[in-house]
């Protein structure tokens, strides 16, 4: 079945440094979909991307979707203590059910 | 705007007992998904509901079982608990079955089985 990874599994960072997690599909993916779950709390969607090699722009935040549809990255720049948490990536391949990644679990150093 | 809800908050069940934990979706939205989330584990797909029908499942078995009504609330059941059923269990209500779409999630239920 479909599998979706993620690198790195943690990191650590210092407050003001940039931070970018790897989402990889074992399969071509129809869209993919990001969530941010901070600790104790559930995941909350932050986008989807659509297009081959589409990325968008949140504040902070760079999502961009791998041409091939296989892959996809969440960049954030001048990371602040409100971006801790665990970043999770999840698509859709074809009519399956949605899969989650791994996650990367951010952490700030003040 | 309700977003999700789901009660309970948190259960203890021992071994073999049965639970029933129950969701709200967001105002609005007609399909309910299931994950279960261990911890430090990303949330595994259980199973989504649609028009009161199971439309899609995960690898999980038979043991978990769900309803959805018409008001679109929904139910998940779990028989025979076993000690790796305990994580937190989350709903996500969505719009239609036609993708792509956002899940919202709610707070979910934190099952503990001893």
């Amino acid at each position: 079945g479909q599998q979706v990874m993620q690198i790195p599994q943690y990191q650590h960072v210092q407050e003001g440094e940039d931070f970018t997690t790897y989402c990889n599909s074992s399969t071509t993916l129809s869209n993919i979909q990001w969530y941010k779950q901070r600790p104790g709390g559930h995941p909350v969607f932050l986008i989807q991307l659509v297009k081959s090699g589409e990325v968008k722009k949140q504040k902070r935040l760079t999502f961009q979707f791998g041409e091939a549809k296989k892959n996809s990255s969440l960049h954030i720049t001048a990371t602040q203590t409100t971006d801790v948490g665990t970043y999770f990536c999840a698509g859709h391949s074809g009519n399956e059910k949605l899969t989650f990644g791994t996650g990367t679990r951010l952490t700030i150093i003040p | 705007d309700a977003g999700v809800t789901q009660s309970p908050t948190h259960l203890i069940k021992t071994r073999g007992q049965q639970v029933t934990l129950r969701c709200s979706p967001k105002s609005g939205h007609d399909t309910v998904s299931w994950y279960q989330q261990a911890l430090g584990q990303g949330p595994q797909f259980i199973f989504q509901y649609y028009e009161e029908e199971e439309r899609q499942r995960g690898n999980f078995p038979d043991r978990f079982s769900g309803h959805q009504f018409p008001n679109y609330s929904s139910e998940l059941n779990v028989n025979a608990l076993l000690l790796g059923d305990s994580a937190l269990y989350l709903c996500a209500s969505s719009l239609g079955l036609a993708g792509p779409y956002e899940q919202y999630f709610g707070p979910g239920t934190r099952l503990t089985v001893t």
